[in-house]
């Protein structure tokens, strides 16, 4: 069964910091997966999306890279601002329709 | 392009009641996803459906729960005689085939009194 961590559950920095978000996952038979941002109240918002047979993918600021062998991807914030605050959400892609999430990484940058 | 919408955005009922919760899919999408947030917890899949068929209802509760999507109009998820523990967000996802990325509503805050 497909199990998704997110590590850690919460982090709060001050602004500019360079920071990584850790997700792991147990099965490496993913066909993808995804970064999502959720604010309070609000939906989730899709960061990054990487292929299985894809190492990284990037945008502006943030870069995601996957090991599928070793079952870990990375999310990379860099030079972090106040209005990235809110709850990163990991989600992997088994061969099905479904999207399996971990419990999320809230992230607090404070000014 | 609107993307997919969900109404209404919060919802309270009392105990026994019923809740509809319904989800437009964006434009041009025929697979619609519904996923449960607990509070506290992340995102569980509930069901997938296609139009006028339901493919995988394997995150659904036994009992109580229902879902549908016709072949005019939006999918709804049905919860009959709410218990507290039904409090949660419920949002709807959508896409344009089963290997394609799956797109957010805002979802439906259900509060059960």
């Amino acid at each position: 069964k497909q199990e998704v961590t997110q590590i850690p559950a919460a982090l709060s920095v001050p602004e500019g910091e360079n920071l990584v978000l850790n997700c792991s996952f147990t099965d490496s038979a993913i066909y993808n997966l995804q970064w999502f941002r959720q604010d309070p109240g609000k939906g989730l918002t899709s960061l990054l999306l990487i292929q299985s047979s894809q190492r990284e993918q990037t945008s502006g600021r943030l870069n995601a890279s996957l090991d599928k062998s070793s079952g870990r991807s990375t999310l990379y914030i860099a030079a972090s601002q106040p209005g990235d605050s809110a709850t990163y959400l990991c989600a992997v892609r088994p061969n099905t329709d479904k999207l399996i999430f971990g419990t999320g990484t809230r992230l607090q940058v404070f000014p | 392009n609107a993307g997919v919408m969900q109404n209404p955005r919060h919802l309270v009922r009392r105990r026994g009641q019923e809740a509809r919760l319904r989800c437009s899919p964006m434009k041009g999408h025929s697979h619609v996803y519904w996923y449960r947030q607990l509070p506290e917890e992340g995102l569980k899949f509930m069901v997938y459906l296609q139009k006028e068929n339901i493919i995988d209802e394997s995150g659904m509760p036994k009992e109580r729960f229902s879902a549908e999507f016709p072949k005019e109009g939006p999918s709804i998820l049905r919860i009959q005689q709410v218990v507290r523990g039904d409090s949660a967000a419920y949002f709807c996802a959508s896409s344009g085939g089963w290997q394609e990325t799956q797109y957010f509503g805002p979802g439906t805050r259900l509060l059960v009194l």
